[in-house]
């Protein structure tokens, strides 16, 4: 079974410093998927970046950029610049990418928010 | 690209009734899956579909719940005899495989009360 632990219930970052997310995951199975979704107070979900497990570069978009440290099943969301609207729930979840999966485990979020 | 829709965003339903929530997904995503949310927690899959054949569905999924998606287009999620622990959001999502990523695309979801 898969899962996926973000400790941080809560953060605060004040605007356009940068903030690290994080998210630890355990599963058995090599080949993975990692994701962040980031939920503002509307509820819908917004894909924001992905991880596979078998990337040798850290992914990024834009602002946001995934430290991924695989030994230490790690996979942490870096917001550079933060800005007043990043402010939301943020979740890091995974999917096994074997033929007949795709679903995936999420965490319990991080709420940010940023301060003007 | 509509993206993903959901309906009726909101229903408010008493003890014992049955609800349907229908979900349209993006229209080249052969995966659709259904989600549960609670205040505070992430959310919990529930089921999933690729094209029309249900490929998998939670444990934790009584037999109240059905899900359905004729066609392998919309999908229709039922709970039959609703229950106050239902009180949810119900969210869809859609993919289609990107390499080796199946990153998934959400409806608005549709919040649930049973009063």
């Amino acid at each position: 079974a898969q899962k996926i632990t973000q400790t941080q219930p809560g953060m605060f970052v004040q605007e356009k410093e940068a903030v690290t997310l994080d998210c630890t995951y355990d599963t058995s199975d090599p080949s993975y998927g990692l994701f962040w979704y980031k939920q503002p107070s509307s509820g819908e979900m917004i894909f924001l970046i992905y991880q596979g497990s078998y990337d040798q570069q850290n992914a990024t978009e834009g602002r946001y950029s995934l430290n991924f440290q695989k030994a230490r099943k790690s996979a942490n969301l870096v917001i550079s610049a933060s800005q007043l609207g990043d402010s939301a729930m943020y979740f890091c979840a995974m999917s096994l990418q074997n033929t007949n999966a795709g679903k995936s485990t999420f965490g319990d979020g991080t709420t940010l928010t940023v301060k003007p | 690209d509509t993206g993903v829709s959901q309906n009726p965003r909101h229903k408010i339903t008493k003890r014992g009734q049955n609800v349907t929530f229908r979900c349209d997904p993006i229209s080249e995503h052969n995966r659709l899956y259904w989600y549960r949310q609670t205040l505070g927690q992430g959310p919990e899959f529930l089921t999933y579909f690729q094209n029309e054949a249900q490929l998998e569905k939670s444990r934790l999924l009584s037999d109240r719940f059905s899900a359905e998606r004729p066609k392998g287009s919309f999908s229709t999620l039922e709970i039959q005899r609703t229950e106050q622990g239902d009180s949810a959001m119900y969210l869809c999502a859609s993919s289609a495989r990107t390499g080796f990523s199946y990153e998934q695309y959400f409806g608005p979801g549709t919040r649930l009360t049973v009063t």
